[in-house]
């Protein structure tokens, strides 16, 4: 089982909008819709921010989005905030050797 | 709302058996649940599925620690559990239990507890 990939770091100034892309294999992001991605503070549980590729649970800011294009999710947080600075990891259904959930290697967002 | 607490041992020694319980509180551990699933994070490092339990009694886990790996539940007890065998140094991180209610996300998840394998 190979995590997906993500870059180590992405860095913005408040206000500006950043974009996390997550690559996989058509295993899994690019074979089902089952992407999510989870903000993670330090020392604190992930939370999950998008599901479904697209959607966001209830009391997530609309200031994270989520899409897809064939192996590759990507995750924008727009007008970004201090309190947006976490490791991001993005994750995945995936059905190959009967396993069922990988994660992304995770990205450091940086707010300037 | 659920709410997860992870239980057991901060410390296990090398060749050993790391056994984890979840309780689940605020609600019915089979009511609206999809899956529920074990994750952990070894210190600085990123997140890594250990494997997953449907409402079916389904069971699914990393390939990478399949042979060690046994994911149970106890509705009884509102409860699930982990356990992994012959744990060696390696296996030290923070194992999170998490419950995905409608989809393939984990959607709650517990505080997390940090498990270290020394002698």
């Amino acid at each position: 089982q190979s995590a997906l990939t993500q870059p180590a770091s992405v860095s913005g100034s408040p206000g500006q909008s950043i974009t996390i892309s997550c690559t996989g294999t058509s295993s899994d992001v690019g074979g089902y819709n089952y992407v999510s991605w989870y903000q993670q503070h330090p020392g604190k549980a992930p939370k999950l921010m998008i599901y479904d590729v697209s959607n966001r649970p209830s009391g997530v800011s609309n200031r994270f989005s989520g899409s897809k294009s064939g192996n590759t999710a990507s995750l924008t947080i727009s007008g970004l905030q201090a309190e947006d600075e976490a490791d991001y990891y993005c994750s995945s259904y995936t059905s190959s050797s009967l396993d069922n959930y990988v994660f992304g290697t995770g990205t450091k967002v940086t707010v300037l | 709302q659920l709410q997860l607490q992870e239980s057991g041992p901060g410390l296990v020694k090398p060749s050993e058996t790391l056994s984890l319980t979840c309780t689940v509180s605020g609600g019915s551990i089979s009511s609206s649940s999809y899956y529920w699933g074990w994750i952990r994070q070894p210190p600085g490092k990123g997140l890594e599925w250990i494997g997953s339990i449907y409402y079916s009694g389904s069971t699914y886990y990393n390939p990478s620690l399949k042979s060690r790996v046994t994911i149970s539940v106890d509705t009884s007890k509102n409860q699930f559990s982990l356990k992994l065998s012959s744990v060696t140094a390696a296996d030290t991180a923070v194992y999170y239990c998490a419950i995905a209610g409608t989809t393939y996300a984990f959607d709650i998840w517990g505080q997390g507890t940090m498990v270290t394998v020394s002698s």
